[in-house]
Parts: C-alpha cells; sequence; structure tokens
C-alpha cells in the first residue's frame, strides 16, 4: 500500500517563505492532499492536486508535484504567525477510496 | 453549526471500561471514518463505513468496534479501555465523486485511559 513520509518540524521567521516536503511510495497516486490541523481543532483541508498537474497556486499557497520521485511540496509565501500548525500531506490511489496520511509537520513560525 | 460533530470532546476513564464516542454529520455525506491520531505517528485508520449496511475494518482495528446508526451517526466503542488507546480520535466524513474525495474531519475526542 502506499506510504506517505515528511518530516516531523520547520522552524520558520515571520514573513520568510516556508517549503514542507513530502514523499510517496505508490506510482498510481491519483490524488495527493495537504492538510492543516490548528491546535486543539481536527484536520482541514487546504488544497489538493490531482496526478495529472505539476503545480496549483492558491493566494499564498503553491503546490509542486513531481511524479518521478513522487515528490510533493507545500510551499506558504509570506509565513504568518497565524500559519503555525501541523500539515499533513496524504495520498490516495485511483483504486482505493482511502488516503493514507503521513506522520504531519509541525511548523512553527517565530518573530 | 459545525458539519461533523464528536461527543464528547474529552473523556477519562479508567482501564476495563466500556466507552463509546459518537460521531454525528449534517454534511449528507454516505462516507464516514474513525481516525485516531498519536504524537509523531500521524493518523491512523480504525474503521470506516461507505453507507449504512457497510462496515470495514482499517490498520488499527483490534481493540475497537463500530455502529453505523444512520447515515448521519457513527459510533466507535472501546468494549474494555486500556492505557494504550489513550489517544485523539477523529471522525470523517466524504462524499464519493466529490472535490477529490475530500474528507471533512470533526474537531476531535481526546481520550485519557488510566
Amino acid at each position: 500500500g502506499e506510504d506517505v513520509e515528511q518530516s516531523l518540524f520547520l522552524s520558520v521567521r515571520e514573513g520568510d517563505s516556508s517549503v514542507i516536503n513530502c514523499t510517496y511510495t505508490d506510482s498510481s497516486s491519483t490524488y495527493l492532499y495537504w492538510y492543516k490541523q490548528e491546535p486543539g481543532a481536527g484536520l482541514q483541508l487546504l488544497t489538493y492536486i490531482f496526478s495529472n498537474m505539476d503545480m496549483k497556486q492558491d493566494q499564498r499557497l503553491t503546490v509542486l508535484l513531481n511524479k518521478k520521485d513522487k515528490h510533493l511540496s507545500l510551499r506558504i509565501a509570506d509565513t504568518q504567525t497565524g500559519d503555525s500548525a501541523i500539515y499533513f500531506c496524504a495520498g490516495r490511489s485511483g483504486g482505493s477510496y482511502i488516503p493514507t496520511f503521513g506522520r504531519g509537520t509541525s511548523l512553527i513560525v517565530h518573530p | 453549526d459545525a458539519d461533523v460533530t464528536q461527543t464528547p470532546r474529552n473523556r477519562i476513564t479508567k482501564t476495563g471500561k466500556r466507552i463509546m464516542l459518537e460521531c454525528s454529520q449534517t454534511k449528507g455525506h454516505d462516507r464516514m471514518y474513525w481516525y485516531r491520531q498519536d504524537p509523531g505517528l500521524g493518523l491512523r485508520l480504525i474503521y470506516y463505513s461507505f453507507d449504512v449496511k457497510d462496515i470495514n475494518k482499517g490498520e488499527i482495528s483490534d481493540g475497537y468496534s463500530v455502529s453505523r446508526q444512520a447515515q448521519a451517526k457513527f459510533s466507535l466503542s472501546l468494549e474494555s479501555a486500556i492505557p494504550n488507546q489513550t489517544a485523539l480520535y477523529f471522525c470523517a466524513t466524504s462524499d464519493f465523486g466529490g472535490a477529490g474525495d475530500t474528507q471533512y474531519f470533526g474537531p476531535g475526542t481526546r481520550l485519557t485511559v488510566l
């Protein structure tokens, strides 16, 4: 089955860009997702990208997909303290209706 | 009002007790899921249901059971709680074929087993 890996922590200064990376193993992954979990809350979808896309941009968020290397990244421009949260990468293959989640990356934004 | 609600939000119980966690949704989705979150381990799937008559085990179903009482309700039971079931539990829903089959999560139940 799918395996999704991501680093556990990232610390950035307010105003800088953050890049959170993720690798996955299933080359048939159809959808790849980024979820955000704020303290004391459930996960909320930030964005998703379909496997036939290389890039998706939504305001301060840019998702890059490298299918050859099975690598997904989330770039947050002009990172703010309100972006401090845990970010989960998830992948789902076309043959499965259940996404596999990574362990989550804790983003810490300091002044 | 929240689309996916979970009760209770926090629960402390003792080893050996039976516990039920409840989930309700107003999104009209057929698919519902129970996950457990542990620090550093991410989310692990316990059970899922694609409609009222469908129940499937996830990767860590041992020690848990579920009931799908209606399209909108999916409850998780711990028949005899043990300390290593201390975790944050999330219910989620999804809509088949909807926007990337996105999952919508409840706010979570923090369970502590002493």
